[in-house]
């Protein structure tokens, strides 16, 4: 299976501020995805990160919000941008389905953000 | 888009009996069906997947159900042990593309 790591894996940020998670793959990936889990929720997918092209968000999410940059085949970073109490949440990058040929996709361990 | 429903949301069974979570997709394009578990503070782990072309796939005490008429599947768990509580995601696929997750069901073995 992949290797991936977020960095920090946890935060406590004041409202009003921003928050960029790293998200590091060991080996190239053409998409990545940012997804977001709420205590006691499902996921849901906030955008797909595609190298060398603009990130595309799902309904209900926006750019200037959790702008994503996604700069070679194995990195990627999502910020969450002038944070309130709502935006407090579990944040997971993934990779796949397609990674190495397979359906399956792999989950970082997350970024656990609270926000005052 | 698709959409994946998923029950029950939370479901208890005494250690050693069996359990069964169930899921529906609406897009008949879906064509891979993974369960993922997470455990509290964990991130989502696969467990068990199931292609399209299959009707059922097992690994031990784990199956997986595929009923591609109707557009449900199934997770079954046997013989359950305490390690086995958790929540569990069904998920539909398509192709190459985002997943759709259900809801999860928090499964709790109790001893």
């Amino acid at each position: 299976s992949a290797v991936i790591s977020q960095k920090p894996s946890r935060d406590i940020c004041q409202r009003g501020t921003s928050l960029t998670i790293q998200c590091q793959v060991d080996s190239q990936v053409t998409m990545m995805f940012w997804y977001r889990q709420q205590p006691g929720q499902s996921l849901t997918l906030i955008a797909t990160a595609n190298q060398g092209s603009e990130a595309t968000y799902e309904s209900g999410f926006v750019i200037d919000k959790f702008p994503i940059s996604r700069p070679n085949l194995t990195f990627s970073t999502l910020t969450v941008s002038n944070m309130s109490p709502e935006d407090s949440s579990i944040y997971l990058c993934s990779v796949g389905p397609g990674l190495r040929g397979t359906d399956t996709q792999y989950f970082g361990p997350g970024t656990r953000l609270t926000v005052l | 888009g698709e959409n994946v429903e998923q029950h029950p949301s939370t479901l208890s069974v005494q250690e050693g009996d069996s359990a069964v979570i169930k899921c529906t997709y609406s897009d008949s394009a879906s064509n891979y069906f993974p369960w993922y578990k997470q455990e509290l503070g964990k991130r989502p782990q696969l467990i068990i997947d199931i292609r399209s072309n299959v009707g059922e796939k097992k690994d031990q005490r784990i199956a997986v159900t595929l009923n591609k008429t109707a557009k449900h599947f199934s997770l079954h768990i046997t013989e359950t042990q305490p390690e086995d509580s958790a929540v569990y995601f069904c998920a539909a696929v398509q192709g190459y593309q985002k997943v759709t997750f259900g809801i999860g069901t928090k499964l709790q073995v109790i001893p």
